[in-house]
């Protein structure tokens, strides 16, 4: 079974503060994904990584960053959290096509963090 | 710009009865996701519709693929309480884009 974990399920931090996700993957999948998720919106990409150290923007990676120094890990940053980045952050990984998967692309999702950023 | 539209957005339903959700996706693509994401929890794979005329089914629920009309359904069947949820299709160009989901409660 694949897995993908995240460092928190709850987080509560201040305006200002550097907020750091943690998420790590056990199924040497190559890429990697942050979504924010918010109620109307859905789910919107914020980065992925499609290898190690290297990292593509989403949709809306603005006051975001991220860290992929190893495979398994994918991490995100937010420099100086915002009271409009509280939100469900979920974390995602999948193999590639070439990587003999049935289901390239299928993405498998972490439990979630739920951000506050009071 | 790959879009995707899932309707209805909100669906509430008694029990017993049967219901379809759409999802239309603008671009081509052979490759189509259904997700399940129950209340605080995350996302948990239900369905992966691979070719035009894919059909897949679990239990209650089942998913098509017609790739010429750039639609997929996902039919509920008798549906009980355990089906409540909120329920995504996504649609893959290297990457996934995903509808904004489908609230359906199920009441008794």
């Amino acid at each position: 079974d694949v897995k993908v974990t995240q460092s928190s399920r709850y987080l509560v931090k201040r305006t200002g503060e550097k907020v750091f996700l943690e998420c790590v993957q056990d199924m040497d999948h190559e890429n990697m994904f942050w979504y924010r998720q918010d109620p109307g919106l859905g789910l919107r990409l914020i980065y992925f990584s499609y290898d190690v150290k290297m990292k593509e923007k989403g949709d809306i990676p603005e006051g975001y960053s991220v860290s992929r120094e190893k495979k398994e890990r994918f991490s995100l940053i937010l420099e100086s959290a915002s009271t409009n980045q509280t939100s469900m952050y979920l974390c995602a990984s999948s193999p590639t096509g070439t990587s003999g998967s049935l289901h390239p692309y299928e993405q498998y999702f972490g439990p979630g963090t739920r951000l506050t950023v009071t | 710009e790959l879009k995707v539209e899932q309707n209805p957005l909100f669906l509430s339903m008694q029990e017993g009865k049967n219901y379809t959700i759409y999802c239309n996706y603008s671009t081509t693509s052979d490759r189509l996701y259904w997700y399940r994401q129950d209340p605080g929890k995350s996302l948990e794979s239900l369905f992966v519709l691979l070719s035009n005329g894919a059909v897949k089914q679990e239990g209650r629920l089942m998913a098509s693929l017609d790739t010429k009309a750039r639609l997929s359904t996902l039919h509920i069947t008798a549906a009980v309480h355990d089906l409540s949820a909120t329920y995504f299709c996504a649609v893959t160009l290297q990457k996934l884009v995903f509808g904004k989901g489908t609230k359906l409660t199920v009441n008794p």
